[in-house]
């Protein structure tokens, strides 16, 4: 089966840096990905990984670690328009299987 | 290039009735996946289409089906409706190689 952990809650302020871990537990393995949804809206793709190290996109990093099992997503120059959930998904031997999701809200 | 198109965006429905709920997918896209996403939670999988078959099943009811038509647009049934059946139905579409999902804005549906 697969297992995906990721906290539920975080707050961070307005252009901090804010690092969003995500740990998972698969029978196979196709990559890691990040979405960020706004509430009532649907998720947005962020960043992919398949093999380990930091992928840098803009102010969003997303970082892999096979052998952990363990993933981040790495938010730097916090808008208040990045408040949203997170969520992480993993695709191994089925389509994405999604985490609970991480809300985060960014304060002033 | 389309994007992910779901139809209604919201609906109502009393518990006992069916419900149809339908996704035009992303041009050149022949794979649709559905997910159930409850308040406050992570979308669940609910099965996936590819070339009009269904090509994997999550932890749903049989009152749970769907369709996909020659054009990749699919349908997502639900029998016999219950309380907790209340939640964003996303649909996603995507090659056949699970990656690069495209989401559509979801139905919102209210059992009451």
């Amino acid at each position: 089966g697969q297992n995906i952990d990721q906290p539920t809650e975080m707050t961070a302020t307005e252009g901090a840096i804010v690092q969003i871990n995500c740990t998972y537990q698969t029978s196979g393995f196709n990559g890691l990905f990040w979405y960020q949804q706004h509430a009532g809206e649907a998720p947005t793709f962020l960043s992919y990984n398949v093999l380990d190290g930091l992928e840098e996109k803009g102010r969003f990093s997303s970082f892999l670690s096979r052998s952990k099992g363990y993933s981040y997503l790495l938010l730097k120059e916090l808008q208040m328009k990045d408040s949203a959930s997170y969520l992480c998904a993993n695709s191994g031997n089925t389509p994405l299987v999604f985490g609970k999701g991480t809300r985060l809200s960014v304060i002033a | 290039e389309t994007g992910v198109t779901q139809s209604p965006t919201h609906l109502i429905k009393t518990r006992g009735q069916q419900v149809t709920l339908r996704c035009s997918s992303q041009s050149g896209h022949n794979t649709v996946s559905w997910y159930q996403q409850a308040l406050g939670q992570g979308p669940q999988f609910i099965f996936q289409y590819y070339r009009e078959e269904e090509n994997g099943r999550g932890n749903f009811p049989p009152r749970f089906s769907g369709l996909q038509f020659p054009n990749y647009s699919s349908e997502l049934n639900v029998n016999a409706l219950e309380l907790d059946d209340s939640a964003l139905y996303l649909c996603a579409s995507s090659l056949p190689d699970n990656y690069g999902y495209t989401f559509g804005s979801g139905t919102r549906l209210t059992v009451v």
